[in-house]
């Protein structure tokens, strides 16, 4: 069974601090993606990694594919109280195929 | 387009009744899935569609059944509901599940079940 760690579980921070999500397994990915999801609605696509040491930015997010392609994490600098959500990564094991999710990460951001 | 969307929004079951929870997406995808979510346990694979016609187990399909007789429609039906299926369920469509380019998952907005 695949499985896809997420860390920290919860994190809570002050405007304008940075941080990192964690996002590791055991197995191989073809690909992962990063979701973003506020309360009452369904995750939105982040960002899709699919080559090692892929990195990439969505303005002050930074997303790094490892090199082995086991894990992968989100970088966020001068965090703002609108970055408050829950943030899920997840893997696609084959070309294509299921994804698998990790447990999510729930960032709140105070002003 | 809609997009995805789901209905109801909100569900209140006692043990042991039927029901069904619709997903339907505008956008000719051709993979539809059904993901529960559940505190500190991300989303988990009910069932997954890769066309009309086909559909496959995910991680943890006990307890529902789906069918897709269409390319837009599919279905999650719950038999005999019982308490452990207190969850919100999302329904995802996406262009392809073969190349990861094409493979983001469309979420629809859920359904909040309570099973009493």
């Amino acid at each position: 069974t695949q499985l896809l760690e997420q860390s920290p579980q919860f994190l809570s921070i002050q405007e304008g601090e940075n941080l990192t999500v964690y996002c590791n397994s055991s197995s191989v990915f073809s690909s992962l993606q990063w979701y973003r999801q506020e309360p009452g609605e369904g995750p939105v696509l982040l960002v899709t990694v699919v080559t090692g040491g892929e990195v990439k930015k969505l303005k002050r997010l930074t997303f790094q594919f490892g090199d082995a392609r086991k894990d992968s994490s989100l970088h966020i600098t001068a965090a703002q109280p609108g970055d408050t959500g829950l943030y899920l990564c997840a893997g696609a094991a084959n070309q294509g195929g299921k994804l698998i999710f990790g447990q999510g990460t729930e960032l709140s951001v105070k002003p | 387009n809609a997009g995805v969307t789901q209905t109801p929004k909100f569900q209140v079951l006692k043990t042991g009744q039927s029901m069904t929870l619709q997903c339907a997406q505008d956008m000719n995808h051709e993979y539809m899935s059904w993901y529960r979510q559940d505190p500190g346990m991300g989303l988990r694979l009910i069932h997954y569609s890769v066309g009309a016609g086909i559909t496959d187990q995910g991680e943890v399909p006990n307890g529902y059944n789906v069918s897709r007789s269409t390319t837009e429609d599919f279905p999650l039906r719950l038999l005999s509901a019982a308490p452990s299926q207190t969850s919100v369920y999302f329904c995802a469509s996406s262009y392809s599940w073969v190349q990861s380019s094409y493979n983001e998952q469309f979420f629809g907005p859920g359904t909040r079940l309570t099973v009493l």
